[in-house]
């Protein structure tokens, strides 16, 4: 148990809906990263903030946002979603110089 | 821009044997190294890390990984494969510019460890 979790575990929708994915950090983590995996793209970075503001930014679409709340957990919000979106998205977390070592076990989303 | 390059998307061994993943790293600035291990339907396991102290880096599970600039390479290691070991192997290099620590993963390299 990395000490991250992700809720909902699953999640099934309709192509132009919206999603909310949840991850709570590891006590004392400020950092947050969210990662997207899917069969074609690989691991790829989306998103990282740290204690509340928005650090880096990667391969992130227009139609998803996210954000940090002061209790420092996190919500990756996906919309108008489309069957590419259909992937697992992880949330790691990690302390300052550290690198985001710990994962959480992901939600996996499917798109009809 | 750092990126990470694994050799081989299946690697396959017997039960006892070596077991040798391969990894190399383009980067910038000294390399922050990472291998992750991810079973089926679950999170990623960090299983070492290298932070530029020693170059050759122990992990959990008795995996070992050596550090050699010279080859810009990070290969994980086991002596003795286990039939546990089965699963998805993940190098990633730590991308520390304007103050992230994000990581670029390789593709990945799916083990088979055969009885």
């Amino acid at each position: 148990d990395s000490g991250v979790t992700q809720t909902p575990k699953h999640l099934i929708t309709a192509t132009g809906q919206r999603v909310t994915l949840r991850c709570s950090p590891r006590s004392g983590d400020l950092s947050v990263y969210w990662y997207q995996q899917s069969l074609d793209q690989g691991l790829q970075f989306l998103i990282q903030y740290y204690n509340g503001e928005e650090r880096a930014k990667g391969n992130i679409l227009e139609r998803f946002s996210a954000q940090q709340f002061p209790d420092l957990h996190s919500e990756l919000n996906l919309s108008s979603l489309e069957l590419g979106d259909s992937a697992l998205y992880f949330c790691a977390s990690s302390a300052p110089g550290q690198g985001p070592q710990y994962f959480g076990p992901g939600t996996r989303l499917l798109v009809l | 821009a750092q990126s990470v390059t694994q050799l081989g998307s299946h690697v396959s061994v017997s039960e006892g044997a070596l077991v040798l993943l391969r990894c190399n790293y383009s980067s910038s600035v000294p390399p922050y190294l990472f291998w992750y291990v991810q079973y089926p339907n679950q999170g990623l396991q960090l299983l070492l890390k290298y932070t530029s102290a020693a170059t050759l880096v122990k992990g959990i599970n008795g995996f070992e990984a050596e550090f050699k600039k010279s080859e810009t390479s990070f290969h994980l290691t086991k002596p003795s494969a286990h039939m546990s070991d089965a699963a998805e192997y993940f190098c990633a290099v730590s991308d520390r510019t304007g103050g992230s620590e994000k990581l670029v993963f390789g593709k990945g390299t799916k083990l088979t460890v055969n009885p």
